[in-house]
């Protein structure tokens, strides 16, 4: 199956600077990525996700890139805030029976993410 | 804007005893799942649910696991016998589902801690 492997497992910023997240996933059937935000407490949210006839997304200070390829895609923060402060997990999904918009996801192991004032 | 969301927000139980965890997805989706992260570890695919039946599940899912959709707001993970390795944070999820080819954003609940003592 699917094997999706994330790094770094934390990363330490200062405020303005900017944050890089990798990804890299084993299924070349694999066509759509996600990328979500948790909080301490809180649900996973989603982002920003990437579908694989797209090499680059970007919104407002998030972007993500993509090489299929490779097998593998980067979320990109600039110009960091303490609120940007999280845990993130990239997934990568393959599209299950029963078509449409039925697909599971398989996670990264997230990232901490800490971005000091 | 309209949330996930799962009952209780933490069930304690002896291994050995059946749990119930709740669910009430966003109203119009159609696909359904759920996923467990045990601590420190990856959130991981459990099962997914359309059109009233499992269209796929993890090697996770065994037969102590079962879902159910009894009404038209609920879905429903049952583990009928905990064991100590069921203990994690079990999180629903559903997706709208807009035909095929399309995307759409898993929106994940809460979460639901489970401790199997």
């Amino acid at each position: 199956g699917e094997n999706v492997e994330q790094h770094p497992s934390t990363l330490s910023v200062q405020e303005g600077d900017s944050a890089v997240i990798k990804c890299t996933y084993s299924d070349s059937a694999s066509n759509y990525f996600p990328w979500y935000k948790q909080e301490l407490g809180k649900r996973p949210q989603l982002i920003i996700d990437i579908r694989s006839n797209v090499g680059e997304k970007k919104d407002q200070r998030i972007a993500v890139t993509l090489n299929k390829t490779a097998k593998h895609f980067s979320l990109h923060i600039t110009e960091t805030q303490p609120e940007d402060s999280a845990v993130y997990f990239c997934a990568a999904s393959i599209r299950l029976v029963g078509g449409g918009s039925n697909y599971k996801l398989t996670f990264g192991k997230g990232t901490l993410l800490t971005v000091n004032p | 804007e309209p949330e996930v969301t799962q009952t209780p927000s933490h069930q304690v139980t002896q291994m050995g005893q059946e749990v119930i965890l709740r669910c009430v997805p966003i109203s119009n989706h159609l696909y359904f799942y759920w996923y467990r992260q045990i601590l420190g570890q990856k959130v991981e695919f459990l099962v997914s649910f359309y059109n009233n039946e499992i269209s796929e599940k993890s090697e996770i899912f065994d037969d102590q696991f079962s879902v159910e959709r009894p009404d038209g707001s609920n879905f429903t993970l049952k583990i009928r016998s905990t064991k100590l390795e069921d203990s994690a944070m079990y999180f629903c999820a559903s997706t709208r589902g807009a035909g095929q080819g399309s995307y759409n954003e898993q929106f994940f609940g809460p979460g639901t801690r489970l401790t199997v003592l």
